[in-house]
């Protein structure tokens, strides 16, 4: 049985640092083909990809976030770490982690989706 | 970037079919995955791979992708269908990245 649950603070000041730790169980980010990524998503918005890292610790992240994340894994402890700097008030929002699978045909992979979330952490920027 | 194009809202009738689109160019070429989320819950996933169904997804949930439209079709609507549904795909052109549509409200009236 896979599960994720995402921590972290639930308030941060203006351009502070967040640091969002995944904690999952039931699959081992080593096996190929897996990955983890974070989504987030402001209240009464739509998800936005932020991003992934995959067993191999390649790593892809949002074009219009990439200066200000880093993503990390921890093999051992089963947990992937999100930072995000410099946040803002309209970094407010419901930050989840998520299992990534991908799709291979004939060696090469063509897609990855999600399919098991965490519960998800709302995170507020406020001073 | 690639950019999905879902629109903001569909209505239905409990028993008929919804359709939900999600749009981009040459989508018919990626592979499209849909999740469902309905208020206070984390999404989850319900269409994978264009038309594939997770174990427990029911059957009246089916995808089909071709051309530059993607649709998720839901056949005789239930009130706990009501929820906002997404469509995703993992766009391999450019630097292997993930990308959401805007999200579609399904209302059951």
């Amino acid at each position: 049985q896979i599960t994720l649950k995402e921590s972290g603070p639930t308030l941060v000041k203006p351009t502070q640092t967040l640091t969002l730790t995944c904690t999952f169980s039931g699959f081992s980010l080593s096996t190929s083909g897996v990955g983890v990524g974070w989504i987030r998503q402001p209240p009464g918005k739509a998800l936005e990809w932020l991003a992934l890292i995959y067993w191999n610790d390649d790593k892809r992240y949002s074009p219009s976030l990439k200066s200000r994340l880093t993503i990390t894994k921890d093999t051992s402890k089963n947990q992937v770490v999100l930072t995000m700097t410099n946040m803002d008030p309209v970094d407010t929002a419901t930050y989840y982690c998520a299992h990534s699978r991908s799709i291979t045909i004939f060696g090469v992979v063509t897609t990855y989706y999600f399919d098991y979330w965490g519960q998800g952490t709302l995170v507020t920027v406020s001073s | 970037s690639y950019v999905l194009t879902q629109p903001p809202s569909v209505s239905v009738a409990p028993g008929k079919t919804a359709r939900i689109t999600c749009g981009g160019n040459n989508i018919g070429s990626k592979s499209v995955h849909w999740y469902q989320q309905k208020p206070g819950q984390a999404p989850v996933l319900v269409i994978y791979y264009d038309s594939d169904r997770p174990s427990g997804i029911p059957e009246r949930f089916s995808g089909s992708n071709s051309g530059n439209t993607a649709t998720l079709t839901i056949s005789r609507v239930e009130a706990g269908d009501e929820a906002d549904y997404y469509c995703q795909v993992w766009d391999s052109s450019s630097d292997h990245y993930v990308v959401f549509g805007g999200g579609t409200k399904l209302t059951v009236l």
